[in-house]
Formats: structure tokens, C-alpha cells, sequence
């Protein structure tokens, strides 16, 4: 079967620096998906990582490690609007490929 | 100018009645899908399209059927509301690039369905 684990909730301080951690155990990796979303929103797209290293956007940035079956969110500067969701995705499978997410982590943002 | 829409917004109904939810997307997408967020907040996929054509049909109840009239729309209609299929609905639409690497999805704002 294809599992994802992220932890649950986090909380971090205004200007400070955060990593989101994602395991995955999948058959037929096709790449790996970050995703946020606050409450009430449609989740809104992040970053995407198929090889692995780093990818890096402004204040965001996602690791893929392939063999660890492994992957991180790291939001830098940290902004009280970055209180959301994050979802870690990924899609797989063999045969034809679907995208399966996570149940999300839940990051706090305090002054 | 909305890329991905959905409506209704909100869908209040009771049990045994059957609704349905349109989705259309303005972006070109080939594909199409259903998700469902219930209270955990856990997003599950229910079903995809592609250029019309089921694809992917997650282990979802037969009351759940999807219509996807052109590669633009994605309808779901539901039959026999039951309690627990409160929860948000969103759709969503990506295209396939060139290499088989999948490109982002983007999400409808979502409908959230109560059923009393």
C-alpha cells in the first residue's frame, strides 16, 4: 500500500525558521508535492521535487531524498499568514499514476 | 477570472436527498478530479478523469457518480445523502507535461456539503 506520514501540528515564532518532515513508503514514484492551505481554502500549490536535492523558492523550500523515501518543507523568515496547513503529496503507483496526500500538518505561527 | 470553479459553494440537505456538483476549469487541463476533506482534514482522492474518461475510482460508494460532459467539466451527483457524507468536496484539474512528470493540480475553492 502507499503511506505518508507528516507530524500532526507544529508551532514556530514570527521570523524563525521551520522544516515540515514528510516519510513516504509508495510503489512507482512519480514525484513529490507540497501543497498549503488555510482553513477554509482550497490548498494552493508550493513545490514539486521528482529527483532528488533541493529546490528552492523565496522563503520556501523542499528536500527529496528518493532512497530515504523522505522529504522536507522549509519555510524561512516565518510570516503570521504562513499559519496553514501543509500537505505533503505524492504521486505513484504502477500502472497508472494517482496522487495521494497526507493528513496535512497543522503550523502555528506565534508573535 | 477564476481558473478552477465549483458550485454550489455551500449545500445544506437532508438525509436521503440527492445533489449534485458542477466543476468547470478555464484552464486547458486534460485532467479532472474529485477530492473529498472530511473534519480530520484528510484530502481524499475519489475519482479522476482524463480527456473524459474515468481513470481513477477510489473505493467510493456507488451513490457517488461522475460525469464529465468535455474535458472542461467534471460533475459529481450524489444519490441517497447519507449523514457521513458531510464534508468539503473540492475538484481540482492539472495537466500531464511531456515526460510523464505531472504537473501541478489546481483546486476548485471546494463545496462543503451538510446533510442533515
Amino acid at each position: 500500500g502507499q503511506n505518508i506520514d507528516q507530524p500532526t501540528e507544529m508551532t514556530a515564532t514570527e521570523g524563525a525558521i521551520v522544516q515540515i518532515n514528510c516519510t513516504y513508503q509508495t510503489s512507482g514514484f512519480n514525484g513529490l508535492f507540497w501543497y498549503q492551505q488555510h482553513a477554509g481554502e482550497a490548498p494552493t500549490f508550493l513545490s514539486y521535487n521528482v529527483l532528488d536535492g533541493l529546490e528552492e523558492k523565496g522563503r520556501f523550500s523542499s528536500f527529496l531524498s528518493r532512497s530515504k523515501g523522505y522529504s522536507y518543507l522549509l519555510l524561512k523568515e516565518l510570516q503570521m499568514k504562513d499559519s496553514a496547513s501543509y500537505l505533503c503529496a505524492v504521486r505513484a503507483g504502477i500502472g497508472g499514476f494517482k496522487t495521494i496526500f497526507g493528513a496535512g500538518t497543522r503550523l502555528f505561527v506565534k508573535a | 477570472d477564476t481558473a478552477v470553479s465549483q458550485t454550489p459553494k455551500y449545500l445544506v440537505t437532508q438525509m436521503g436527498n440527492d445533489k449534485s456538483i458542477k466543476c468547470e476549469q478555464n484552464l486547458g487541463h486534460d485532467t479532472m478530479y474529485w477530492y473529498k476533506q472530511d473534519s480530520k482534514k484528510f484530502l481524499k482522492i475519489m475519482f479522476s478523469y482524463n480527456n473524459k474518461e474515468l481513470i481513477i475510482n477510489e473505493t467510493v460508494p456507488n451513490r457517488f457518480s461522475p460525469k464529465s460532459p468535455d474535458k472542461a467539466h467534471l460533475n459529481l451527483h450524489i444519490n441517497s445523502l447519507e449523514l457521513g457524507d458531510s464534508a468539503v468536496y473540492f475538484c481540482a484539474s492539472s495537466q500531464e507535461a511531456s515526460g510523464g512528470i505531472q504537473e501541478t493540480q489546481y483546486f476548485g475553492p471546494g463545496t462543503r456539503l451538510l446533510v442533515l
